[in-house]
């Protein structure tokens, strides 16, 4: 199976905070992507990665970063945290070499910004 | 880009009773259409996924069917029971470069009642 980790599933943080959001997977899945979950609004994707050091922005990009230094990890960086980025974030893989579409998620960190 | 349109957002029915989730795209490129169950406390899950070469799919007690004219799709659970309560989310794929790129409904909340 498998396995998506995200490093943290409660954070909360402090307006103007540089937050880190790690994400890992164990397999070896060329895709991983960032979304924002909140009521209302379902998930939306802040950015993807299709390869170590590729990146391509998502649909709400703005106020967010991410790094992916190695293939199994996948960062998103909110460089000054605001409060309307209090959100539920989640990550996920694809194995984009199979041509399989379906996602993998993780189970989501739940972050609040004071 | 990609919109989709998700309704109900809620649902209410009883246990053994049908459930109708309907959800319509806009771009008639997409041709990859996943729906996802998230749990309490977790991330999303595929469930079923259909491809835009077939008008329906079934797996046990859910199916989906699609009509490409109308640029809808259906989610339809039969018989259902307490588990089946939770988030469900359809979404439409583009492929843009080397990933599919998902763009989510805004979700439905079910509930099976006793």
């Amino acid at each position: 199976d498998v396995k998506v980790t995200q490093s943290s599933r409660y954070l909360v943080k402090r307006t103007g905070e540089k937050v880190f959001l790690e994400c890992v997977q164990d397999m070896d899945h060329e895709n991983m992507f960032w979304y924002r979950q909140d009521p209302g609004l379902g998930l939306r994707l802040i950015y993807f990665s299709y390869d170590v050091k590729m990146k391509e922005k998502g649909d709400i990009p703005e106020g967010y970063s991410v790094s992916r230094e190695k293939k199994e990890r996948f960062s998103l960086i909110l460089e000054s945290a605001s409060t309307n980025q209090t959100s539920m974030y989640l990550c996920a893989t694809n194995d984009g070499a199979s041509g399989r579409a379906e996602q993998f998620f993780g189970p989501g960190t739940r972050l609040t910004v004071l | 880009g990609e919109n989709v349109e998700q309704h109900p957002s809620t649902l209410s029915v009883q246990e053994g009773d049908s459930a109708v989730i309907k959800c319509t795209y806009s771009d008639s490129a997409s041709n990859y259409f996943p729906w996802y169950k998230q749990e309490l406390g977790k991330g999303p899950q595929l469930i079923i996924d259909i491809r835009s070469n077939v008008g329906e799919k079934k797996d046990q007690r859910i199916a989906v069917t699609l009509n490409k004219t109308a640029k809808h799709f259906s989610l339809h659970i039969t018989e259902t029971q307490p588990e089946d309560s939770a988030v469900y989310f359809c979404a439409a794929s583009i492929r843009t470069g080397t990933a599919s790129k998902l763009t989510f409904g805004t979700g439905t909340r079910l509930q099976v009642t006793l």
